[in-house]
């Protein structure tokens, strides 16, 4: 079974730039996630998609992050602008449910000098 | 006060040696329990579920207090690939969403 797959693996911008990350869940994991896990932390949720609607963005800064995943597949999430503080990994991970067990992608790794 | 604390380390032991480390969680309504794995620039991997009961898998064993809110990971026997930040994980009861520790890092050398 392939992973969670995430492209791209690094990005390198410069603040005020937007830059936008891809994510291809497991096959068949009805639930999406991305998380930012910033040097010396543990990951943080950003956004969680139940198929194609969002089950929580709570911890999303609104003003300049935004995702989507219309077909209840795949999944981008956007920064625009980037700020320095945006320099992290993003990490994707699906599970087949929305309690279930879920799977990390390789991340992102995004450098904003 | 943050939702789940670890100790970052690092521990640093040599192979054979015992290690354990614990980690504390805020909520004390929390239902579900983690260690996850996570390799120098690599991705998170569930290592094994806390029980209350407490739980082996292999060398590791996995203890959960609830009363005093900490959960502890002990490892046996350690291994030259046992190196690596352990995350400590902790599911809310109501929106299952996953609070992450900041890790403990795990240094074995030969």
């Amino acid at each position: 079974e392939a992973g969670v797959a995430q492209s791209p693996r690094y990005k390198i911008i410069e603040k005020r730039q937007s830059v936008a990350f891809w994510c291809n869940p497991i096959s068949g994991h009805a639930t999406l996630y991305w998380y930012q896990q910033i040097l010396g932390q543990g990951p943080k949720l950003l956004i969680q998609f139940q198929n194609n609607g969002v089950v929580d963005d709570s911890q999303l800064p609104k003003d300049r992050f935004s995702a989507e995943r219309l077909k209840g597949v795949d999944s981008t999430l956007k920064i625009q602008p980037a700020k320095l503080e945006d320099s992290a990994v993003y990490l994707c991970a699906s599970s087949r449910e929305t309690n279930g067990e879920q799977f990390f992608g390789p991340g992102t790794r995004l450098t904003v000098l | 006060r943050k939702e789940v604390e670890q100790d970052p380390g690092p521990f640093n032991v040599p192979e054979g040696a015992t290690v354990a480390f614990n980690c504390t969680y805020s909520n004390s309504a929390s239902q579900s329990f983690f260690w996850y794995r996570q390799d120098c620039r690599k991705e998170p991997k569930l290592l094994m579920s806390v029980y209350s009961s407490g739980n082996e898998d292999g060398r590791f064993t996995a203890q959960l207090n609830r009363a005093s809110q900490y959960i502890s990971l002990l490892i046996r026997d350690s291994k030259l690939s046992d190196s690596a930040t352990y995350l400590c994980v902790v599911k809310g009861s109501n929106d299952y969403k996953l609070s992450f520790g900041a890790g403990t890092t795990v240094t074995v050398r030969a």
